[in-house]
């Protein structure tokens, strides 16, 4: 069964700190991306990559960055976590069909 | 700004029920229209897809209508069950790729009583 797994399924941090979220996939796909996901706005997308060490904005990118070092691995980094980034956070890859992991609920303190 | 702008935000159905979804979108760049299920616990599914070149797809209960020229797509689920009590979201893809970047909807909780 393919998957797209996430380090943490809920993660509590403290105003400033920085964070690290983790996604993996083992579907060999080129694609993968990170979306967040807050009630009555849906999915927003923050970074995507298309290929190793290639990564491109989203709609949202503002307080993020990411990192793709292996094709199965996509990293979400916020360097100095706020309140407003409190959210779900969701790792996906695509190849022929995107598939999502089952998403990181962060909380900000 | 709010591509893709989805409507009922809750919708409430009786089993056996027809519950319907709408999406309207403004990009005439985007031509890959899927619909996503999310249950509780677990990230989004696809569900069924279209793309403009047809103006209904049908799989099973579910039914993707598409409306080009009205820039309108909306979900139909007919004999509304209980299991499928969930969060749906519209979704939109230009570049004709089932793989690349989506613009979602902002989602609607459906909730089908027994």
């Amino acid at each position: 069964d393919v998957k797209v797994t996430q380090s943490s399924r809920y993660l509590v941090k403290r105003t400033g700190e920085k964070v690290f979220l983790e996604c993996v996939q083992d579907m060999d796909h080129e694609n993968m991306f990170w979306y967040r996901q807050d009630p009555g706005l849906g999915l927003r997308l923050i970074y995507f990559s298309y290929d190793v060490k290639m990564k491109e904005k989203g709609d949202i990118p503002e307080g993020y960055s990411v990192s793709r070092e292996k094709k199965e691995r996509f990293s979400l980094i916020l360097e100095s976590a706020s309140t407003n980034q409190t959210s779900m956070y969701l790792c996906a890859s695509s190849y022929r069909e995107i598939i999502f992991g089952p998403g990181t609920r962060l909380t900000v303190l | 700004q709010q591509q893709v702008k989805q409507s009922p935000q809750s919708l409430i159905v009786q089993k056996g029920g027809i519950s319907i979804i709408n999406c309207a979108y403004e990009n005439t760049a985007f031509d890959y229209f899927p619909w996503y299920q999310q249950f509780p616990g677990k990230g989004p599914a696809l569900l069924i897809a279209i793309r403009p070149d047809v103006s209904e797809k049908k799989e099973g209960r579910f039914t993707i209508s598409f409306n080009k020229s009205a820039k309108q797509f909306s979900l139909h689920i007919m004999d509304s069950q209980p299991g499928d009590s969930a969060t749906y979201f519209c979704a939109a893809n230009a570049g004709g790729t089932s793989y690349g970047k989506l613009t979602f909807g902002q989602g609607t909780i459906l909730t089908v009583h027994p």
